[in-house]
């Protein structure tokens, strides 16, 4: 199995800075790589897939680089609708999809 | 518009049982992999199950294999999980997700809540 590992666990930064968020695999993932964000009360929300791949209607501001085994997702200027959860998922090798544990972007 | 709607959360006692239900618009159905995700209170994301476009391939995590039943029905473009002897550690938000290609999760349902308490 595969163990998916984020940090850091908690990130504050202030709105209009850049956030730079890590996932790192076990092992290779190649490019099998996607960023989820989650609010509370909701479901998750894909960001990005295949490592880079902004998913339909998410804003530039979201990028996402690496391959391999070290990840990144990185928020160019935060806006106040980005405090959220995000998590990383690979489906390299699965059963079982395996999801990293989450950094809580906060204010 | 890519609509999943979940349903059959309850509360329920340990050992019990509980079907969950997805019914699925927007797509064609038939033509994707489903998956079952679920967040225990506070917690991350655990994959449950999926299950290919035609229903003839299923998979299961280790911590729920040999309890809980994946299916669907494409002529009614529901899916299904069936829960039984159900542990205080099953209790989560339980997802369903379109697996694209069989890789990410690009929809989401807005989950059901189980909840394994005596």
């Amino acid at each position: 199995e595969i163990v998916m590992t984020q940090s850091p666990v908690t990130l504050s930064v202030s709105p209009g800075e850049r956030a730079t968020l890590s996932c790192r695999a076990s092992q290779s993932v190649a490019s099998n790589l996607a960023w989820y964000q989650q609010k509370p009360g909701q479901a998750p929300r894909l960001l990005i897939y295949d490592a880079f791949t902004r998913a339909t209607g998410v804003p530039a501001r979201f990028s996402g680089s690496g391959s391999g085994t070290e990840f990144t997702l990185t928020i160019s200027s935060l806006e106040s609708e980005d405090f959220a959860v995000y998590y990383c998922q690979q489906y390299h090798k699965w059963p079982p999809y395996s999801f990293g544990q989450g950094t809580r972007l906060e204010i | 518009e890519v609509r999943l709607v979940e349903s059959g959360g309850d509360l329920v006692q340990p050992g019990g049982s509980l079907r969950l239900s997805c019914a699925a618009s927007g797509f064609t159905f038939s033509s994707f992999a489903m998956s079952w995700v679920r967040q225990a209170p506070g917690k991350g994301l655990e994959w449950v199950s999926t299950i290919s476009g035609t229903g003839g391939t299923t998979y299961y995590g280790d911590s729920v294999q040999g309890r809980i039943a994946v299916s669907r029905d494409n002529s009614k473009k529901i899916l299904y999980l069936q829960m039984n002897n159900l542990r205080v550690e099953d209790s989560a938000i339980y997802y369903c997700a379109r697996a694209y290609r069989s890789d990410w999760f690009d929809s989401w349902g807005q989950g059901a809540q189980v909840t394994v308490s005596s």
